[in-house]
């Protein structure tokens, strides 16, 4: 089956690094998506990755290995704002997302 | 307008009601989604639609019936709906279904069903 893995709920500190590492499992693999949703609002995109390596965009930045199913989000100097929800997605082999149910990050001054 | 906006943002409704969702996209995109979130799940995937033909229908029960007159507009009707139907409606638009950086799917702010 389909599967993707998350912690269900991270806390840090403001000014902080944090690292929201997700795995998954898909029949086939057209990249990997993250998203940040915060409460009652849309996912919003954050980054797309299909290659192996680091991308980064500005305080955030995705790393993904394909051979080991694993990628994570990076997130620097945490702000009160980034309090959310991060959704980690797999793009499988006809085209449909598959969703976890994504990491509550509480940020604490 | 911009982006995906959804209609109405909240809605109350009976069992025995029928109401319909609406979703507009001005991004020019060829596909739109139809998605529900529940509480601490993942997103469920329900309607697919690419350049107006529905592509999948993820065993959704037949209260639920989506319509999508043109590419930017997506319909999602609702009948005899049941309590644990209540979620966040979501819909999205993607530039196509094709793999990709142009399959990121935009979402629209929700409708927040309550069906009691």
């Amino acid at each position: 089956g389909q599967n993707i893995d998350q912690p269900t709920e991270m806390t840090a500190t403001e000014g902080a690094i944090v690292q929201i590492n997700c795995t998954y499992q898909t029949s086939g693999f057209n990249g990997l998506f993250w998203y940040q949703q915060h409460a009652g609002e849309a996912p919003t995109f954050l980054s797309y990755n299909v290659l192996d390596g680091l991308e980064e965009k500005g305080r955030f930045s995705s790393f993904l290995s394909r051979s080991k199913g694993y990628s994570y989000l990076l997130l620097k100097e945490l702000q009160m704002k980034d309090s959310a929800s991060y959704l980690c997605a797999s793009m499988d082999s006809n085209y449909q997302l598959i969703w976890g149910a994504g990491t509550k990050l509480i940020i604490k001054p | 307008e911009t982006g995906v906006t959804q209609t109405p943002r909240h809605l109350v409704m009976g069992m025995t009601n029928k109401k319909s969702l609406k979703c507009e996209q001005h991004l020019g995109h060829n596909a739109m989604y139809w998605y529900k979130q529940s509480a601490k799940k993942p997103l469920e995937l329900m309607f697919v639609y690419n350049f107006k033909e529905q592509t999948e229908n993820n065993s959704v029960p037949s209260r639920f019936s989506p319509e999508c007159p043109n590419s930017s507009h997506l319909f999602l009707h609702l009948h005899t709906l049941q309590p644990e139907d209540s979620a966040l409606y979501l819909c999205a638009s993607s530039q196509d279904r094709a793999g990709g950086p142009t399959d990121t799917q935009y979402f629209g702010p929700g409708t927040r069903l309550t069906v009691l």
